[in-house]
């Protein structure tokens, strides 16, 4: 099936540390969305992004919708501790089912106090 | 309010048997949907349920995997003669149609 193109697949960082993980396709999708999930937990949604070069933020996080509708990035600002854990891209292709997601593999966030 | 449950949270079975695992949506929600979750992986598609229309089945992996939703709400997934490989996190999701997806905690299997 289709393939998202997570990275990076793990990153060690220091709090206070910004990071940066993104998703690239050879496909173009017209949603894409940021996931985060805990341990033991299932994924919550923490952006939402419908446009090509839609730029959104929630709290501390920033995600953008690429202009080619390929790509799309999620940017943490000022990490701390709580930030820990597994963030997946996913989105849906453009003709493809509207209900239908796409997941990358994820990108591990460990955040060293 | 409620969010989306499933239970067993986790459940050890040994390869052959067969296992029902449950997913309650959130009141109201039409569509639900399973995945399945190997370690390191992304999601996995496996069905998807919309109020009174034919399942998209389509994400089923095999002929041993099942799933049906009762009076569109509660759903259950079934795996029959169990396989190694069928050990994964498996999630449930649902949604009212107008927004994205809420997913339950998972069901973590292990097949000894």
């Amino acid at each position: 099936g289709q393939q998202l193109n997570q990275s990076p697949q793990s990153m060690f960082i220091q709090e206070g540390e910004d990071v940066s993980m993104n998703c690239t396709s050879s496909s173009i999708f017209n949603t894409w969305l940021w996931y985060k999930q805990d341990p033991g937990e299932g994924p919550v949604l923490l952006i939402a992004l419908y446009k090509a070069g839609e730029l959104t933020s929630n709290g501390r996080l920033t995600a953008q919708f690429g202009i080619t509708r390929k790509d799309s990035f999620l940017n943490i600002s000022a990490s701390i501790p709580s930030d820990v854990g597994i963030y997946f891209c996913a989105g849906r292709l453009r003709g493809g089912s509207n209900y239908k997601l796409t997941f990358g593999k994820g990108t591990l966030l460990t955040v060293n106090p | 309010g409620a969010g989306v449950s499933q239970s067993p949270s986790n459940k050890v079975t040994e390869k052959g048997k067969d296992v029902e695992l449950r997913c309650d949506p959130i009141s109201g929600h039409t569509a639900l949907y399973w995945y399945r979750q190997s370690l390191g992986q992304g999601l996995e598609f496996l069905i998807y349920f919309q109020g009174n229309s034919a399942p998209d089945k389509s994400g089923l992996p095999s002929d041993r995997f099942s799933a049906e939703r009762t009076g569109g709400s509660v759903s259950t997934l079934t795996i029959q003669r169990t396989q190694q490989e069928d050990s994964a996190v498996y999630l449930c999701a649902s949604s009212s149609g107008k927004d994205e997806q809420y997913f339950g905690p998972g069901t973590r299997l292990t097949v000894t």
